[in-house]
């Protein structure tokens, strides 16, 4: 079975620029979410999504984030514009719900490289 | 203060040791427990969940402690395949917001 499925594998770009960031969602699951990675802060939840619907997003650090999710099997993180402070692992991951005990399955994540 | 707390070690041992990381949570309303675990440049993914009553699978044992916040996974016989950094994580509220732990480092030698 197809788990979460990113992309792209690594992006680097020059500042200002705009990032997109995609996820697909294991097939059924009803909650999404949105993380970011970094050796300084660890693994921090941006925003998550119940039935496509943005539930908390008080993670997202700033108004240059926005995060979609138009259907049940599609999400973009998007950053406009981008800065170096960005750099980061950024993963998505799925779960069934958002109910006690389900776990979340993760992608293999997004290396975000902002020159 | 951090709302989960590990040592983020790194726990260097030999291959057949007994090992054992704790971690602490802050918020007394967390209602969901779990060890995930992170090889170098992966995913994060599930070990194991934790139970009030104490929960084993294989060689990893895991307890919470609701009185004292407090949380451990235990892994016996540690082969060279546990390295890794074992991540402690929280739901609170039944949110499905997940807070995780920076993470203990692993390195078992041979």
């Amino acid at each position: 079975d197809a788990g979460v499925i990113q992309s792209p594998r690594h992006e680097v770009t020059e500042m200002g620029q705009e990032v997109t960031l995609r996820c697909k969602p294991i097939s059924g699951h009803n909650s999404l979410f949105w993380y970011r990675q970094t050796m300084m802060r660890g693994l921090e939840l941006l925003i998550y999504f119940n039935n496509n619907v943005p539930i908390d997003d008080s993670g997202m650090p700033e108004d240059r984030f926005s995060a979609k999710m138009p259907n049940a099997s599609f999400s973009t993180l998007k950053i406009q514009p981008s800065e170096p402070r960005d750099s980061a692992v950024y993963f998505c991951a799925s779960s069934l719900s958002t109910g006690q005990n389900q776990p979340q399955h993760f992608g293999d994540g997004t290396r975000l490289s902002i020159l | 203060r951090k709302e989960v707390e590990q040592d983020p070690g790194p726990f260097n041992v030999p291959e057949g040791a007994t090992v054992a990381f704790n971690c602490t949570y802050s918020n007394s309303a967390s209602q969901s427990f779990f060890w995930y675990r992170q090889d170098c440049r992966k995913e994060p993914k599930l070990l194991m969940s934790v139970y009030s009553s104490g929960n084993e699978d294989g060689r990893f044992t895991a307890q919470l402690n609701r009185a004292s916040q407090y949380i451990s996974l235990l892994i016996r016989d540690s082969k060279l395949s546990d390295s890794a950094t074992y991540l402690c994580v929280v739901n609170v509220l039944n949110t499905g917001k997940l807070i995780f732990g920076q993470g203990t480092t692993l390195q078992v030698k041979p």
